[in-house]
């Protein structure tokens, strides 16, 4: 158990949704990361918040969205979902904003847009 | 900017026998790098990190790297290698501006089929 808890696990929708992803950091981390993993491209980074801040973009969509609150959980929105939205969306955290601390990755949410 | 490529997409092995897994990667600045494990219906989870000194990093469950600067690579090796190694491998690296950041930068990943 990483201690980086995503909700929820599994998600199915139809094309043109909006659906909201959360994420729960470990305990005593600051920064989140947003990664999409497809067959097709791979683990892609979509964003990163450091303490309740954008730090760092990505390829992520502009129907894509992404926020961290002062409790720092995360929230990833996607809205006007498409067929190849269809992914594991994983968060990932550490302590700190730069360096090269561990990413504590946690299990991912499988998107199925259909 | 930074790559990763990894050069084999799946690496059948059986157990018991050594196994190498290639990561070559490009960049412009330096770069921190890892190894990360995938086990099925899991997130990622570190095996191992080169930060600098010595080459050779030694890891989790038996694994280590040796980072070539020359060849900019950075091979996961494990001399004897179980069924429950099966699972995808990702090779990364990060740059070392200590920055706003710092994200990973993922190869495509390898599975490692281990055979009985």
């Amino acid at each position: 158990d990483s201690g980086v808890t995503q909700t929820p696990k599994h998600l199915i929708t139809a094309t043109g949704q909006r659906v909201t992803l959360r994420c729960s950091p470990r305990s005593g981390d600051l920064s989140v990361y947003w990664y999409q993993q497809s067959l097709d491209q791979g683990l892609q980074f979509l964003i990163q918040y450091y303490n309740g801040e954008e730090r760092a973009k990505g390829n992520i969509l502009e129907r894509f969205s992404a926020q961290q609150f002062p409790d720092l959980h995360s929230e990833l929105n996607l809205s006007s979902l498409e067929l190849g939205d269809s992914a594991l969306y994983f968060c990932a955290s550490r302590e700190t904003s730069g360096g090269a601390g561990e990413l504590f990755f946690g299990e991912g949410s499988r998107l199925t847009v259909l | 900017a930074q790559s990763v490529t990894q050069l084999d997409s799946q690496v059948p092995v059986f157990e018991e026998a050594p196994v190498e897994l290639r990561c070559n990667y490009s960049s412009s600045v330096s770069v921190y790098l890892f190894w990360y494990v995938q086990y099925p219906n899991q997130g990622l989870q570190l095996l191992l990190k080169y930060l600098s000194g010595s080459t050779l990093v030694k890891g989790i469950n038996g694994f280590e790297a040796e980072f070539n600067k020359s060849q900019t690579s950075f091979h996961l090796r494990k001399p004897s290698v179980h069924i429950s190694d099966t699972a995808e491998y990702f090779c990364a690296v990060s740059p070392f501006h200590n920055n706003a950041g710092n994200m990973l930068t993922f190869g495509g990943g390898t599975r490692l089929m281990v055979k009985p």
